[in-house]
């Protein structure tokens, strides 16, 4: 059963718009979240994250916000650049626990 | 530099054969995961370990082996390697604490004939 689901396999933006990565999870426990960026032939690198007790947090172009009511949670990237082009991971975890649980990944394509 | 890496990053072997993944972090991190990566499954915890000499399963910790003698290694081990276990493994490690971010090595595309 999967506990974080990224809905969205893919996902094709024109360069300076808003890209907007959805993630929906079941587990109420869950209380940290996090999305991860990944390039082919790379590991995935830490993006941004939120606790629980936020429904928004900002650094740069990238936004996350949380819905804990909805259990959802999305990443907005604005604006979206060539550079943004790999697939995002988005992972929870619960309370005293260092175990993530990731999503299948959506592919971001940015095109000119 | 300091960092996480990991070997091979490729390597092809045949199914009853034993293989071990290497990986080493320099930032004395206490936590280290293993990770497999697959279409339509994205990254699946195969074993994680919060210390030296302390090493607990994961989701997919079948056929896995693991030991971390030293908190800067642990190596993976696939005991009799079967072709479901063609995979990208892919190493992490985080510090201590609530809430702190894993960090991921590179990876090793592991392809068993």
């Amino acid at each position: 059963d999967q506990q974080v689901k990224q809905n969205s396999p893919s996902l094709s933006v024109q360069e300076g718009r808003i890209s907007i990565l959805n993630c929906d999870y079941t587990n109420s426990m869950f209380d940290y979240f996090l999305w991860y960026k990944k390039y082919p032939a790379e590991g995935p690198t830490f993006l941004i994250s939120i606790s629980s007790i936020k429904d928004k947090n900002e650094d740069g172009r990238f936004t996350v916000f949380l819905n804990k009511s909805a259990k959802h949670l999305s990443l907005h990237i604005v604006p979206s650049q060539p550079g943004d082009s790999a697939v995002y991971f988005c992972a929870a975890s619960t309370f005293n626990t260092d175990k993530l649980i990731f999503g299948t990944g959506t592919r971001l394509q940015v095109f000119p | 530099d300091a960092g996480i890496t990991q070997s091979p990053r490729y390597k092809i072997t045949e199914t009853g054969r034993q293989v071990t993944l290497m990986c080493h972090q320099t930032w004395s991190h206490s936590y280290m995961f293993w990770y497999r990566q697959d279409l339509g499954h994205g990254l699946r915890l195969i074993y994680y370990s919060a210390a030296a000499d302390i090493t607990d399963k994961g989701e997919v910790s079948d056929g896995y082996v693991v030991s971390r003698s030293k908190t800067e290694n642990f190596p993976l081990t696939l005991e009799s390697a079967t072709r479901s276990q063609t995979s990208v493994y892919f190493c992490a490690s985080s510090e201590v604490g609530s809430n702190q971010p894993q960090h991921f090595g590179d990876g090793t595309r592991l392809s068993i004939l």
